[in-house]
């Protein structure tokens, strides 16, 4: 069955340190993965995809993301976290078939 | 601008009055969705459809119904909606079913009671 697993449901961070939001995922298919990020009271926000190619993927606000095929992992880091990215991650799975998974999300908290 | 709009933004019914959510995106694209979004549950997809004509089923459609009469509108439609059905519920569209990421409207607060 596809599915999503995002272990930690939340994570508390200082200002300043680097961040690693877990991502596992099963499917049947070549995976397509993406990790979204919703602010409070807000809609979700594409950060990156990884479709083929290069497994380490660059997105927006300095996100990064690391395909590992082998572990059936796309863990979401980022070197320094600021105040602003305080919010809810999710990382999804879609591909060759016609639905999406997303995980249960993660919630982060930046303390200044 | 490109983007998928849903109406209405916030809602409050009572059991068993139907309501209709609107959603429509202008990008042309071929495939869209309704999720509802619980805490602790993340985004389930409730159904989908792949084209104009074209609609299945998600994770989690029982109690709603959808169409897909024009490319650019999906209404997601509770005929006798319960309290077991409030929840956030999110409108996307994307390109091409899995292949591509989906763009996501801004949510519609739904509570029955």
């Amino acid at each position: 069955a596809q599915s999503v697993t995002q272990p930690d449901i939340h994570i508390t961070v200082s200002e300043g340190a680097s961040l690693e939001l877990r991502c596992n995922y099963s499917y049947g298919a070549t995976p397509y993965l993406f990790w979204y990020v919703q602010s409070p009271g807000q809609g979700l926000q594409l950060l990156l995809k990884y479709f083929s190619g290069d497994t380490l993927v660059q997105g927006i606000k300095g996100f990064e993301a690391e395909f590992k095929r082998s572990q059936s992992s796309f863990n979401l880091r980022k070197p320094s976290v600021h105040w602003s990215d305080a919010a809810e991650y999710f990382c999804a799975v879609g591909g060759t078939g016609n639905q999406f998974y997303f995980g249960t999300g993660t919630s982060l908290t930046v303390i200044p | 601008e490109a983007q998928v709009t849903q109406n209405p933004r916030y809602l409050i019914t009572v059991t068993g009055k139907k309501l209709t959510v609107t959603c429509s995106q202008n990008m042309n694209h071929e495939y869209m969705s309704w999720y509802r979004q619980d805490p602790g549950l993340g985004l389930r997809q409730i159904y989908y459809s792949m084209n104009v004509e074209v609609t299945d089923k998600g994770d989690v459609p029982e109690g709603y119904k959808v169409s897909r009469k024009e490319k650019r509108n999906f209404p997601l439609i509770l005929e006798s909606p319960s309290p077991n059905q409030t929840s956030l519920y999110f409108c996307a569209s994307s390109l091409v079913r899995g292949l591509n990421e989906q763009y996501f409207g801004p949510g519609t607060r739904l509570t029955v009671t």
